[in-house]
């Protein structure tokens, strides 16, 4: 089964406003990673936080990790139209390795 | 520089016609490889993974197999296609256990 949850599964902002997605999981972790996949392509590793990290800055992306909640979520400030995309969480877990495990993903859309 | 490669880009299958698709990376030695496969809308469901040549790790009982005949290379396969096999199928790379994956940038395939 798929470890990673996402919420909203759909997001519809106007350019300029913030976009938060957040993630929630299962089991213990190693890292949590962001990605991104526009319409039809493959996906693009966008930010790695690990375990014993709290929070983690990349641009105009903040990621926030509270395993005691096993959750994440993922704030994208300042959007825009070029940011439309679907963006998913993926965890690796602490035992067994090699296995990265996605959730469903949340389809953001920003309006120009 | 690291390079992956996914073929065919987009395929048209008959119900019962075999499946082969191919991925190769370039620009690493012995990668750790990853097949998933996702849904129209969906997340990323995690097939097969190998760590070596020969290696293959199984995560969901189906119609599909895969093979790592050369380092560098994987292959998924089928022998009989079902309308279930449709969908978008990703692989990926990457040199340690856990982290940044490296996507292809996907095989669609339609079984009709």
């Amino acid at each position: 089964s798929q470890q990673g949850e996402e919420d909203p599964q759909a997001l519809s902002i106007q350019e300029g406003e913030n976009a938060t997605m957040n993630c929630s999981y299962k089991t213990s972790i190693n890292n949590l990673q962001w990605y991104r996949q526009n319409s039809g392509r493959g996906l693009v590793h966008l930010i790695l936080i690990r375990s014993n990290e709290r929070e983690k800055h990349s641009g105009r992306l903040r990621v926030t990790l509270d395993t005691s909640k096993k959750s994440s979520s993922l704030l994208i400030t300042a959007s825009r139209a070029a940011d439309t995309a679907s963006y998913f969480c993926a965890t690796d877990r602490n035992t067994g390795g090699f296995k990265t495990i996605f959730g469903a993903g949340t389809r953001l859309f920003v309006k120009a | 520089s690291q390079t992956i490669h996914q073929w065919p880009a987009t395929l048209v299958q008959p119900v019962g016609s075999p499946l082969s698709l191919e991925c190769t990376v370039e620009g690493t030695s012995n990668p750790n490889l990853y097949w998933y496969r996702q849904a129209a809308g969906r997340g990323l469901q995690l097939l097969f993974y190998s760590v070596g040549i020969g290696q293959i790790s199984s995560e969901v009982p189906q119609n599909l197999s895969a093979s790592r005949p050369q380092d560098r290379q994987f292959i998924l396969s089928s022998k009989k296609l079902l309308l279930s096999d449709s969908g978008f199928y990703l692989c990926a790379w990457r040199t340690g256990s856990s982290g940044e994956l490296f996507f292809g940038e996907g095989s669609r395939l339609t079984v009709l």
